[in-house]
């Protein structure tokens, strides 16, 4: 995806903490976003952040620092099923969203 | 409340043809959205409907095509295909107004095999 720019592939073991870090160009930006999306199925909504801080909402926290161009995806008490596809994605006009190529992380036992 | 449905879910073609791709975006949503998704280049914005009025358009070819109806369901067409066009096309749809951004809901997809 232009301009954003998240790590391929991420490895975790069950009960870890993970952060997926996602950098992104500034100019335009209208919000970051990040979607869940597992082998075959439709990106499933994770969060949104506008405003600098963080954003708890129970396992998965997102952080965004405007200033910096940088957000992260933090996954806590990694499960199996945490095991998906995390893409990150600026938002740019109405719904037209720009999406990192994504980054695969895989929870074992 | 059913969620976004596309179809196909699969269809194969051959180099030159043409695809028409359909999307019913969830009951109340306005806004539909259409993207590419590839190994190789992720999800690619291709273009936003909002009231049957495309507002936003991605770095496409005139190739894609798409429009949308007065019951807000979509369709988007792909002319002269060819083998690059193979590729997972997904549609999302928001209940935001004209120029907001919010949560998009995606559908399944519709999986496109160029031959």
């Amino acid at each position: 995806g232009q301009n954003i720019d998240q790590p391929t592939e991420m490895t975790a073991t069950e009960g870890a903490i993970v952060q997926i870090n996602c950098t992104y160009q500034t100019s335009g930006f209208n919000g970051l976003f990040w979607y869940q999306q597992h082998a075959g199925e439709a990106p499933t909504f994770l969060s949104y952040n506008v405003l600098d801080g963080l954003e708890e909402k129970g396992r998965f926290s997102s952080f965004l620092s405007r200033s910096k161009g940088y957000s992260y995806l933090l996954l806590k008490e990694l499960q199996m099923k945490d095991s998906a596809s995390y893409l990150c994605a600026r938002s740019q006009a109405g719904t037209a969203l720009i999406f990192g190529k994504g980054t695969t992380l895989s929870v074992s036992s | 409340k059913a969620g976004v449905t596309q179809t196909p879910r699969y269809l194969i073609k051959t180099r030159g043809q043409q695809v028409t791709l359909s999307c019913s975006p969830i009951s109340g949503h306005r806004s539909v959205s259409w993207y590419q998704q590839t190994p190789g280049q992720g999800l690619q914005f291709l273009f936003e409907y909002f009231s049957e009025t495309q507002r936003n358009k991605g770095n496409f070819p005139g190739r894609f095509s798409g429009r949308q109806f007065s019951n807000s369901r979509s369709e988007m067409n792909v002319s002269t295909l060819e083998l690059g066009d193979s590729a997972l096309y997904l549609c999302a749809s928001s209940y935001l107004t004209s120029g907001a951004t919010g949560e998009l809901f995606f559908g399944e997809g519709s999986r496109l095999t160029v031959l």
